[in-house]
């Protein structure tokens, strides 16, 4: 089975500091994703990575960054939280093609106070 | 651009009857397309995908989803509710305007299970 672990499954921070959310899969997928998810929105992409150093924005990469050093690892980076980016954020990594599944983490219910 | 739909944000059910949760999507060219469930404080974890095979699926928990292509809807339905049915529940197709086939989700769908 796929294992895609969060760091954290909750987190308090305080605005203008710079918060860091890990992800880690152990099945050795090219693609990883970052998604935050709010009540009546869905999922919205943050940002993505097909390979090791290699990211794309997706639809709302403002006021996040992102890294990807070593394959299995993919690093959420808000550069200065604020009050407005208090959500819960996903992680995913799929293998290869458009046609498998992404596989998810149980989440980090980050509050920004 | 790919979109999906789903047709209620909240769906009451009692248990022992029909699940029915509907998602229509859109779509330019032959689609892949994912149900996802959603426990409370989880994660996402598939039910369930549509890869051009059979248009009938099965998924995991008695559920199952059929392809109509001529609808474009991709349902989502289970004979009977159990309690521990009650979950929110996402469809999602795979994006094929961007180059590496990221999922667009609908708003998702609350389903709760009376007894």
């Amino acid at each position: 089975d796929v294992k895609v672990t969060q760091s954290s499954r909750y987190l308090v921070k305080r605005t203008g500091e710079k918060v860091f959310l890990e992800c880690v899969q152990d099945m050795d997928h090219e693609n990883m994703f970052w998604y935050r998810q709010d009540p009546g929105l869905g999922l919205r992409l943050i940002y993505f990575s097909y390979d090791v150093k290699m990211k794309e924005k997706g639809d709302i990469p403002e006021g996040y960054s992102v890294s990807r050093e070593k394959k299995e690892r993919f690093s959420l980076i808000l550069e200065s939280a604020s009050t407005n980016q208090t959500s819960m954020y996903l992680c995913a990594s799929r293998r290869g093609q458009r046609y498998q599944p992404q596989h998810f983490g149980d989440g980090t219910r980050l509050s920004i106070l | 651009a790919q979109s999906v739909t789903q047709l209620g944000s909240h769906v009451s059910v009692s248990e022992g009857a029909l699940v029915l949760l509907r998602c229509n999507y859109s779509s330019s060219v032959p689609p892949y397309l994912f149900w996802y469930v959603q426990y409370p404080n989880q994660g996402l974890q598939l039910l369930l995908k549509y890869t051009s095979a059979a248009t009938l699926v099965k998924g995991i928990n008695g559920f199952e989803a059929e392809f109509k292509k001529s609808e474009t809807s991709f349902h989502l339905t289970k004979p009977s509710a159990h309690m521990r049915d009650a979950a929110e529940y996402f469809c999602a197709v795979s994006d094929t305007g961007g180059s590496q086939g990221n999922l667009i989700f609908g708003k998702g769908t609350k389903l709760s299970v009376k007894p």
